[in-house]
């Protein structure tokens, strides 16, 4: 089973809204990944945790902060996001995440589309 | 630096045609590439990938993919299209931020197959 999966499908918040985005995984996998992707553009990596670890923050804003409750679980949590923060966030997994000797490959979930008004 | 190009942004062809999409990378270290697509209004999915050895790849749905290290190349093909092959393909390589893997996209390729 290599199933990763996001909840809610759709969300529409307010600018001064404050929501998560929960990301779930059965497949073992010790790295779990955070990516946004705007329309007609590829999906650009957001976080990495490895090992329930924040290993990778690429520069993204405060407003967006993620948690990593264990090893299945990955939140996203938005606090006054802004209109341009509207994409397909998308949650993948991998097994470790570390770039020592494994031959990983990432799964990802269905994404959810997220419009801030 | 580490990065992926992508050479056709958009592909029009009729069904039955053969199909070949181009991918060149940017990396110095070990190569790991992917060839993921996106049905529309679909999550990504993996087409297939290359670790190390035959640098022949074959993946789901009909798909084949050559990785040619002297010239950077991954490109994806397929012999004949379908109707359902109308999707983004996203060429990707593994990089790495620190001791940690990170994927990096190609910008797409959308194809679009006519019946």
């Amino acid at each position: 089973d290599t199933e990763v999966t996001q909840t809610p499908k759709h969300l529409v918040m307010g600018m001064t809204n404050k929501k998560s985005l929960k990301c779930e995984q059965h497949m073992g996998h010790r790295a779990m990944y955070w990516y946004k992707q705007k329309a007609k553009k590829p999906p650009e990596l957001m976080f990495v945790y490895s090992y329930e670890k924040l290993s990778i923050n690429e520069s993204v804003p405060s407003r967006f902060s993620p948690e990593c409750p264990n090893s299945s679980l990955l939140n996203l949590h938005l606090h006054a996001l802004q209109p341009e923060d509207s994409a397909l966030y998308l949650c993948a997994s991998s097994q470790e995440g570390q770039v020592k000797g494994v031959q990983e490959t990432q799964y990802f979930g269905p994404g959810t589309r997220l419009l801030v008004l | 630096a580490q990065s992926v190009s992508q050479h056709n942004h958009h592909v029009i062809l009729s069904e039955a045609a053969s199909l070949e999409l181009g991918c060149n990378y940017s990396y110095g270290g070990t190569v790991n590439l992917f060839w993921y697509v996106q049905y529309p209004g679909q999550h990504l999915q993996l087409l297939l990938k290359y670790f190390s050895g035959d640098p022949l790849v074959k993946g789901i749905k009909g798909f084949e993919a050559e990785f040619i290290k002297s010239k950077f190349s991954f490109n994806l093909r397929k012999p004949s299209v379908q109707w359902s092959d109308t999707a983004e393909y996203f060429c990707a390589i593994k990089g790495r931020s620190g001791g940690y893997n990170k994927l990096i996209f190609g910008a797409g390729t959308r194809l679009a197959v006519h019946p």
